[in-house]
């Protein structure tokens, strides 16, 4: 059974700090792995999606990287702003036709101005 | 232009009652999800439709049935609801191949009372 971990669950950080949001899985047989956002009281959005073949992707100021074998993921957000507080969720696919996305409980992200 | 849209936004009903939470989607997908957010903020999947077919159905108990009637709809129907229901239902589709990202409504919002 797949496991999602995020610790911690809640980080702090002063405005402009680069920083990477940690995300572990037990089972490393997966199709990809997403990392979404979260706002308070609204829906999830895709920030990125790494294929299982693929070590890392780039948006703007995110990088996600992936290492299957360990399974291990990072979130790299550069220069953090105010507007970067939010939720953070990994969420992993696994193998299989039918697979299913498994979530990590989230870190919540405040950067203090 | 909403890509995946979910109503009612909020839902506050009485326990033993039945209600029903539409989602539909223009982005062209085959496959819908439902996912349920509980206190905890934890998301966990429910159900997963593919062409109008059933393709996952995680252990939730049978009063809760989604429904399909074409494949860019995918609402969820709730019988005899209890306390323990409230939560953030969150609707998904994506496309049915295993790299396909996910896409989410806003979420509906249930209390039961």
């Amino acid at each position: 059974k797949q496991e999602v971990t995020q610790i911690p669950a809640a980080l702090s950080v002063p405005e402009g700090e680069n920083l990477v949001l940690n995300c572990s899985f037990t089972d490393s047989a997966i199709y990809n792995l997403q990392w979404f956002r979260q706002d308070p009281g609204k829906g999830l959005t895709s920030l990125l999606l790494i294929q299982s073949s693929q070590r890392e992707q780039t948006s703007g100021r995110l990088n996600a990287s992936l290492d299957k074998s360990s399974g291990r993921s990072t979130l790299y957000i550069a220069a953090s702003q105010p507007g970067d507080s939010a939720t953070y969720l990994c969420a992993v696919k696994g193998a299989g036709a039918n697979s299913k996305l498994t979530f990590g409980k989230g870190i919540t992200l405040s950067v203090r101005p | 232009d909403t890509a995946v849209s979910q109503t009612p936004k909020y839902l506050v009903t009485q326990m033993g009652n039945d209600k029903s939470i539409k989602c539909e989607q223009n982005l062209g997908h085959d496959t819908m999800y439902w996912y349920k957010q509980d206190s905890k903020k934890f998301l966990k999947i429910m159900f997963s439709y593919n062409n109008k077919e059933l393709i996952i159905n995680e252990t939730v108990p049978n009063r809760f049935s989604p429904k399909s009637p074409d494949k860019a709809h995918l609402n969820l129907h709730i019988n005899s609801l209890e306390l323990g229901d409230s939560a953030v239902y969150f609707c998904a589709s994506s496309q049915p191949t295993v790299s396909g990202e996910q896409f989410f409504g806003p979420g509906t919002r249930l209390t039961v009372l």
